[in-house]
């Protein structure tokens, strides 16, 4: 069974620093990008970034483009986003997802983990 | 970066209804269009990829179209269970998400 297993999160101050994890299982976590996505509250989905599957490039939104760093380790099968110079408006639900296979064409985000809030308030 | 507006914001209609939701995009997406579902509290749930593939194990009532950058999800018999809010993805550059569709139950 694919299962996304999220940690991290919780109330920082504007200024500050967070590192989210998510722990995958059930898959070859290695062959597979990895994605980002965040919801303010009562708003509407928003990609952050995404990772190829061999590490070899990332991409973000451009409103956390030199703040926040996605990054992986195959050997534990995780997936990280480091967020620093938070903001008010970084408060959001963030979930990790599974995006496509590395080397085929595609960008759906087929498994999605539960979901970790951040809250960036003084 | 490519825009994805979905058309209504909300909408309203009846167990058995055929419900339609419309998304365009700001430059061409070709088929790299996905859907999903959804509901309060819930991580969303993927619907449709490549614009009209139905992800395994995901109703037949739900089926998508089109190409470019105008695209329907359409659900044939609308049921209790698809109360919830979808949202079509774009993932021809980059990925971004529409603002949303709330379907509500009469």
């Amino acid at each position: 069974e694919v299962q996304l297993v999220q940690g991290g999160g919780g109330l920082v101050q504007p200024g500050g620093s967070l590192r989210l994890s998510c722990a995958a299982s059930g898959f070859m976590f290695s062959r597979h990008w990895m994605s980002w996505v965040r919801q303010a509250p009562g708003k509407g989905l928003e990609w952050v970034a995404y990772m190829r599957h061999d590490g070899s490039g990332q991409e973000y939104v451009e409103s956390v483009r030199g703040r926040f760093t996605i990054s992986r380790d195959d050997a534990k099968r995780s997936l990280y986003l480091q967020m620093n110079f938070l903001i008010a408006e970084d408060t959001a639900v963030y979930y990790c997802a599974r995006d496509t296979i590395g080397g085929m064409s595609g960008g759906q985000m087929d498994y999605w983990g539960q979901g970790t809030l951040v809250t960036v308030s003084s | 970066d490519i825009q994805m507006t979905q058309s209504p914001s909300t909408l309203s209609a009846s167990v058995g209804d055929r419900v339609t939701i419309t998304c365009r995009a700001s430059q061409t997406v070709n088929s790299w269009l996905a859907w999903y579902q959804q509901k309060p509290g819930k991580a969303p749930k993927l619907l449709i990829y490549k614009a009209s593939s139905l992800q395994s194990g995901v109703p037949s009532r739900f089926s998508g179209s089109g190409s470019g950058t105008e695209f329907t999800l359409t659900i044939s018999s609308l049921q209790p269970d698809d109360s919830a809010t979808y949202y079509c993805q774009q993932y021809n550059t980059y990925r971004s998400f529409g603002q949303g569709t709330k379907v509500e139950i009469k």
